[in-house]
């Protein structure tokens, strides 16, 4: 597509349901990045795919959080029993090149906003 | 532990020059990015330095020290458009890009 497409691009959810948020990265792009951004705050990373692969899981806040990336392009971010304080906006983020020697920008999707009541 | 530090709030006029800078400690560095993201939007690539100096882009400008593990991004000729958060990011070891808090701009008339 022409950009980074997330849905929903709003979740409202009782506290303790599963959710399901989906990220559709920009084509070609290799690289594919969860971000958590509460109100008036920075980004926190989540996770990281490179291809189907995630080398780095370390930011997920709990093991109620997981992810998944299929065929090298869709992915799936599913957080389990949600609590309150799973609200914010989930931001997605694709890019053509890894970290190293080349400049790699991010992409981002315009994010879920979930809100656990 | 990481982190980025950076002026929670910067306040100018339009058609001023502001700086925002940003100071990092993480336990690997490729480059410093800098990212503008407006209210209710999608964070949108500006600039990013891998080496010492200053690289320009139009009104924007980014420079970068790794001895003394800074940056700054540089906006001149600031127009009411450019009020918005802009955030500092270091991609380092293990490919984990680490974003700042952010820096919210306010441009007055």
């Amino acid at each position: 597509g022409a950009g980074v497409s997330q849905s929903p691009s709003n979740k409202v959810t009782e506290k303790g349901k599963d959710v399901e948020l989906r990220c559709d990265p920009i084509s070609g792009h290799t690289a594919l990045y969860w971000y958590r951004q509460s109100l008036g705050q920075g980004l926190e990373f989540l996770i990281y795919f490179q291809g189907n692969s995630a080398p780095d899981k370390s930011g997920l806040p709990s093991d109620r959080f997981s992810a998944e990336r299929t065929g090298g392009s869709v992915s799936t971010l599913t957080i389990q029993r949600t609590q309150q304080e799973d609200s914010a906006v989930y931001l997605c983020a694709s890019s053509f090149s890894v970290s190293g020697l080349a400049k790699n920008i991010q992409y981002f999707g315009a994010g879920t906003r979930l809100s656990v009541l | 532990g990481q982190s980025l530090e950076q002026p929670s709030e910067v306040t100018a006029v339009e058609g001023a020059i502001v700086q925002i800078n940003c100071t990092y400690q993480t336990s690997g560095f490729y480059g410093l990015s800098w990212y503008q993201q407006h209210d209710g939007g999608a964070p949108t690539f500006l600039s990013y330095n891998a080496l010492d100096g200053l690289e320009e882009t139009g009104r924007f400008s980014s420079f970068l020290s790794r001895s003394d593990s800074y940056g700054y991004l540089l906006l001149q000729e600031l127009q009411m458009k450019d009020s918005a958060s802009y955030f500092c990011a270091v991609e380092g070891g293990g490919f984990k890009t680490i974003f700042g808090a952010g820096t919210r701009l306010f441009v007055k008339a």
